[in-house]
């Protein structure tokens, strides 16, 4: 059983371009969530889509967007990319009606360095 | 606001002596709670989590934590600390009808033989 997957490992922007990253959740689940984990510091929630809605959002600017589609993959997309945005961003799985509980199981995640 | 604080950055121990890394929350109500492990180079690996129930939780590769509601802590323990044990480790928390995970600054656990 495949687990959530992530792409792209790395990636290298510069500033102002937009990035995409991609994320496929953990077989049967149907909730995914984003976090930003800048060097040094714990991963911070960006935004949770649930049936190809956003449900809960973070303290992350317009700039700042995703996707879900009917397969439950997930699309992270960061327009007007600043230095600051450089970081870890992870995805994770879950499922919804296991409530807050529920574990939530993080991908690899992406690498993303913007110069 | 809801907060996770880790207190120690850094912790560096001896194979074989006891781990203890320390995490405090702050919330007005009682939240799910959570020990996460990062291998270099990884994503986050669930250890152990608090929900309800029994305060001492048993998690996976020898760890538990202890929920004490009194002085809002949610201690991470190992007796015997082994060389593999090296990794970041991130105490987390979500408020109860929110699924919004709530993440400490994390811990680098050094393990020296």
């Amino acid at each position: 059983d495949a687990g959530v997957t992530q792409s792209p490992t790395h990636l290298i922007k510069t500033r102002g371009q937009q990035v995409t990253l991609r994320c496929s959740p953990k077989s049967g689940h149907d909730t995914v969530s984003w976090y930003q984990q800048a060097l040094g510091q714990g991963p911070q929630f960006i935004f949770q889509y649930y049936e190809e809605e956003e449900r809960q959002r973070g303290n992350f600017p317009d700039r700042f967007s995703g996707h879900q589609f009917p397969n439950y993959s997930s699309e992270l997309n960061v327009n007007a990319l600043l230095l600051g945005d450089s970081a870890l961003y992870l995805c994770a799985s879950s499922l919804s009606w296991g409530g807050p509980s529920y574990e939530q199981y993080f991908g690899p995640g992406t690498r993303l360095t913007v110069t | 606001a809801q907060s996770v604080t880790q207190l120690g950055s850094h912790v560096s121990v001896s194979e074989g002596a006891l781990v203890l890394l320390r995490c405090n929350y702050s919330s007005s109500v009682p939240p799910y709670l959570f020990w996460y492990v990062q291998y270099p180079n990884q994503g986050l690996q669930l250890l152990l989590k608090y929900t309800t129930g029994a305060t001492l939780v048993k998690g996976i590769n020898g760890f538990e934590a202890e929920f004490k509601k009194s002085e809002t802590s949610f201690h991470l323990t190992k007796p015997s600390a082994h060389m593999s044990d090296a990794a970041e480790y991130f105490c987390a928390v979500i408020l109860y009808n929110t699924d919004k995970l709530i993440f400490g600054t994390g811990t680098r656990l050094q393990v020296f033989p």
